[in-house]
């Protein structure tokens, strides 16, 4: 079945820092690939996606590529800020599964210091 | 704007008790979806819906019983709460069309906790 693995936090930084959190997956489709954040005491919402291979997905200063070939979509931002701090979830739906389910990573959270 | 509205926000429980969750989204979504995070634990999801009067079991549906009689609201119940099921609970949406390229919506989240 289909799956996401992340990079296991948590993840300390340090304010402009350049951050990466890396996510890559295994499906057996051609899956749509997203980034979700979340703050405390919320829930998730969309930061990114990527539909197809090479897609570039940006939002807020963070960028993540859909890499086919590596089966990757590793999440990037220049310099991070104290805002930034939050949990981040790469996250998979399949065409070709059942209700258009996703598959989450298990999140990844980083805390960013002034 | 409200998107997808979770209620209640906090609750307290006894083992033994029994409560509904309830999920309400005004996009006019098809499909919705109940899930439980847990620390170190990621999302797991319990149950979903395609649409009006259908329901289905995700990867952790033991303890838990869902319906959905109004496209808007997706209810999930548990019937004899217990310890293991102190939570946080969420709801998400997503539309039918272009679903395979559409995000999913979520709600703010119930936390549940279990005495």
């Amino acid at each position: 079945g289909d799956s996401v693995t992340q990079m296991e936090g948590p993840v300390t930084l340090s304010e402009e820092a350049f951050l990466t959190i890396n996510c890559t997956y295994t499906a057996t489709g051609y899956p749509s690939l997203f980034w979700y954040v979340q703050y405390p005491g919320e829930g998730l919402q969309l930061l990114l996606k990527a539909t197809k291979a090479d897609d570039k997905g940006s939002n807020k200063g963070f960028e993540a590529t859909y890499r086919k070939e590596t089966t990757s979509f590793h999440l990037e931002k220049g310099s991070v800020q104290v805002s930034d701090s939050a949990v981040y979830f790469c996250a998979l739906r399949d065409l070709n599964t059942n209700a258009g389910k996703s598959t989450f990573g298990d999140g990844t959270t980083l805390t960013v210091k002034p | 704007n409200a998107g997808v509205t979770q209620t209640p926000k906090f609750r307290v429980l006894k083992t033994g008790q029994s409560m509904t969750l309830l999920c309400a989204q005004d996009m006019n979504h098809e499909y919705m979806y109940w899930y439980r995070q847990d620390p170190g634990m990621g999302l797991r999801l319990i149950h979903y819906s395609v649409g009006e009067g259908t329901t289905a079991k995700g990867e952790v549906p033991d303890g838990y019983n869902v319906s959905r009689l109004k496209k808007q609201n997706f209810l999930l119940g548990l019937e004899s709460a217990a310890p293991s099921q102190t939570s946080v609970y969420f709801c998400a949406s997503t539309p039918e069309w272009g679903m395979g390229n559409q995000p999913q919506h979520f709600g703010d989240g119930t936390r549940l906790s279990i005495l």
